[in-house]
């Protein structure tokens, strides 16, 4: 089987950092993505975590810990454009293995 | 630069009528996904392509049928739409899999049965 959790929504104020946890149990494991979602829009990438630790880019890093099942995104000087919804996405193995999509976090920033 | 495109972007239709959703994407990228959303649901796949002429079902396919002719396109087919096919349908495209790479979404067609 194979269940992903994420805390439904979440609020924020402008200039702070927030951290948006994600967990899983899945049949098999080979990393994890985190997706970015404006309402009314497409999903875009963020992060692939495959190895332990965190992995920055910008004002967003993504940490994992594979023994834990556990991920999450932390995202700092929080923006007003940053209000939208964050997806975590976990691969289970080589090549073709699809994506399974938590349910996603909706972010909301406040002033 | 296209991208990765679908086509319509809104499509209202009635219940039984077969209808298409149109998938297209200009990198020549072997992988094809299609995915629905729903509130509460989350992104749960249909199909997914790893190269042409080679299909696959995902996690909810009833209803549905694709094809991959083409490398760059990938048609969604709902032979006979019905209400719980009311969704938000998005087509994503990657190089190599999901195991390595990110997955490019268009996007989007906004399904209504009625």
């Amino acid at each position: 089987g194979q269940n992903i959790d994420q805390p439904t929504e979440m609020t924020a104020t402008e200039g702070a950092i927030v951290q948006i946890n994600c967990t899983y149990q899945t049949s098999g494991f080979n990393g994890l993505f985190w997706y970015q979602q404006h309402a009314g829009e497409a999903p875009t990438f963020l992060s692939y975590n495959v190895l332990d630790g965190l992995e920055e880019k910008g004002r967003f890093s993504s940490f994992l810990s594979r023994s834990k099942g556990y991920s999450y995104l932390l995202l700092k000087e929080l923006q007003m454009k940053d209000s939208a919804s964050y997806l975590c996405a976990v691969t289970k193995g080589s090549g073709n293995t699809p994506l399974v999509f938590g349910k996603g976090t909706r972010l909301s920033v406040i002033a | 630069d296209a991208g990765i495109t679908q086509s319509p972007r809104y499509k209202i239709t009635e219940t039984g009528r077969q209808v298409t959703l149109m998938c297209h994407q200009t990198w020549s990228h072997s992988y094809m996904f299609w995915y629905r959303q729903d509130l509460g649901h989350g992104l749960r796949l249909i199909y997914y392509s790893a190269a042409a002429d080679i299909t696959d079902k995902g996690e909810v396919p009833d209803g549905y049928v694709v094809s991959r002719s083409k490398t760059e396109n990938f048609p969604l087919t709902l032979e006979s739409a019905t209400r719980s096919q009311t969704s938000v349908y998005f087509c994503a495209s990657s190089e190599i899999g999901t195991s390595g790479g990110p997955q490019y979404f268009g996007p989007g067609t906004r399904l209504t049965v009625t």
